[in-house]
């Protein structure tokens, strides 16, 4: 079975650039959650949705940052305009209702702003 | 808010070591616990699970222990492995959120 997939898997843009990053979850998986890497901060969440609707975005860290789930297989984090200190690894899960949230990761997009 | 702490690395072992890396977490009511591992270049993978006080997950050799009057979860392993280095995340899922929240992790390194 395919897992989370994530593209692309590396990025490097100019600052300034808009940049969007794309996730297909597991699926039948009803959840689905976005996630930054860095090692300055660690993992943090940025956004998750239930069933495509948002339901916690608290750590979208400004607006620059917006995330949208048109369907129950696909996914988008967008970043418009992108600075340096966006740069890190964001990474894709999802997970399915009942399972006490075993979360399955993607590979990560790593995303250098210059 | 939830939070979990674990212990600074890096874990330096030779192979066959005992491994133990330390977790407490901040939560209210009765979350579940997590471990997940990071190998390099990939993303987390759920290495054991426990969702009430006192039970044991395991998985790969690897154990924890849901401790609710110490609040922990400490990751075990009785002898490490070169393939076990990695970073170690201890995670809770708080009752009611159904998003995780992470510890700083912890990288652990077998050397042969």
């Amino acid at each position: 079975d395919a897992g989370v997939i994530q593209s692309p898997r590396h990025e490097v843009t100019e600052m300034g650039q808009e940049v969007t990053l794309r996730c297909k979850p597991i699926s039948g998986h009803n959840s689905l959650f976005w996630y930054r890497q860095t090692m300055m901060r660690g993992l943090e969440l940025l956004i998750y949705f239930n069933n495509n609707v948002p339901i916690d975005d608290s750590g979208m860290p400004e607006d620059r940052f917006s995330a949208k789930m048109p369907n129950a297989s696909f996914s988008t984090l967008k970043i418009q305009p992108s600075e340096p200190r966006d740069s890190a690894v964001y990474f894709c899960a999802s997970s399915f209702k009942g399972t006490f949230d075993e979360q399955y990761f993607g590979p990560g997009t790593r995303l250098t702003v210059t | 808010g939830d939070s979990v702490t674990q212990m600074e690395g890096p874990v330096t072992l030779s192979e066959e070591a005992f491994l133990t890396i330390n977790c407490t977490y901040t939560a209210t009511g009765y979350p579940s616990l997590f471990w997940y591992v990071q190998y390099p270049g990939e993303g987390l993978q759920l290495l054991l699970k426990a969702t009430k006080a006192d039970d044991k997950g395991s998985n790969k050799g690897f154990e924890a222990t849901y401790r609710k009057e110490t609040t922990s979860f400490h990751l075990e392993k009785g002898s490490v492995q070169v393939s076990d280095s990695a970073v170690y995340f201890c995670a809770l899922s708080g009752t009611g959120r159904r998003a995780l929240t992470f510890g700083s992790g912890t990288r652990l390194q077998v050397q042969p």
